[in-house]
């Protein structure tokens, strides 16, 4: 089974440029999940899909940052325009919605983001 | 104050020994606590994945929750050079709470030496 898969790898823009990052969940997992980790700080939140629908976006900076999850498959993050401090890396994450429970966080491999 | 605080090393221990590593939180709120390890370049793997207080076996792996004084611990039973790589724990609220947001630590780098 194929885990979560996160496009590109690694992007570098000047600051000011759009840059927009994909990511596929595990097949079958309608919870979707978008976090960030900046240099030198932990791994933070930023938001969390059902479907295709926001449940919880308290943890998006500011309003550069948009995220949509077309058809409640794939999750795209754009950001617009781009600032040196949103460089990091950004990870998205997948699970199950189980009997009443959620399971276990996937997480891909992240994108890295460095803004110039 | 950070909601989870754990100590970011690096720590750096022989083949063979036992790993101790620690995670302290404030949220009373946290219910499942989960230990993440992470290679270079790559994203966090799930480890352990805890709900009670007490511990949790598996392998050389034992998860450690001790809600009353809100610390979990992971310890690495006979470290091998391949356990190297940053430890990260994880915790969050029930679904009932609407936080199935992960709140993490900032991640052990733990080396192990052959």
């Amino acid at each position: 089974e194929a885990g979560v898969t996160q496009f590109p790898s690694h992007s570098v823009i000047e600051k000011g440029q759009t840059v927009t990052l994909r990511c596929d969940p595990i097949s079958g997992h309608d919870n979707l999940y978008w976090y960030r980790r900046v240099m030198g700080k932990e791994i933070k939140f930023l938001l969390h899909f059902v479907k295709e629908s926001k449940q919880d976006e308290s943890g998006m900076p500011n309003n550069r940052f948009l995220a949509e999850r077309t058809g409640g498959t794939y999750s795209t993050l754009k950001v617009q325009p781009a600032e040196l401090e949103d460089s990091g890396v950004y990870f998205c994450a997948s699970s199950q919605e189980l009997a009443g429970y959620t399971d276990t966080q996937y997480f891909g491999p992240g994108t890295r983001l460095t803004v110039l | 104050q950070k909601e989870v605080e754990q100590d970011p090393g690096p720590l750096s221990v022989p083949e063979g020994a036992i790993v101790s590593l620690n995670c302290t939180y404030s949220n009373s709120a946290f219910q499942y606590f989960m230990w993440y390890r992470q290679y270079s370049r790559k994203g966090p793997e799930l480890l352990m994945y805890t709900y009670s207080s007490g511990n949790k076996e598996d392998g050389r792996f034992t998860a450690q929750v001790d809600k009353s004084s809100k610390y979990i611990s992971l310890f690495i039973r006979d470290s091998q050079p391949s356990d190297s790589a940053t430890y990260l724990c994880a915790m969050r609220g029930t679904p009932i709470q609407g936080a199935q947001k992960l709140v993490f630590g900032q991640g052990t780098r733990l080396t192990i030496n052959p």
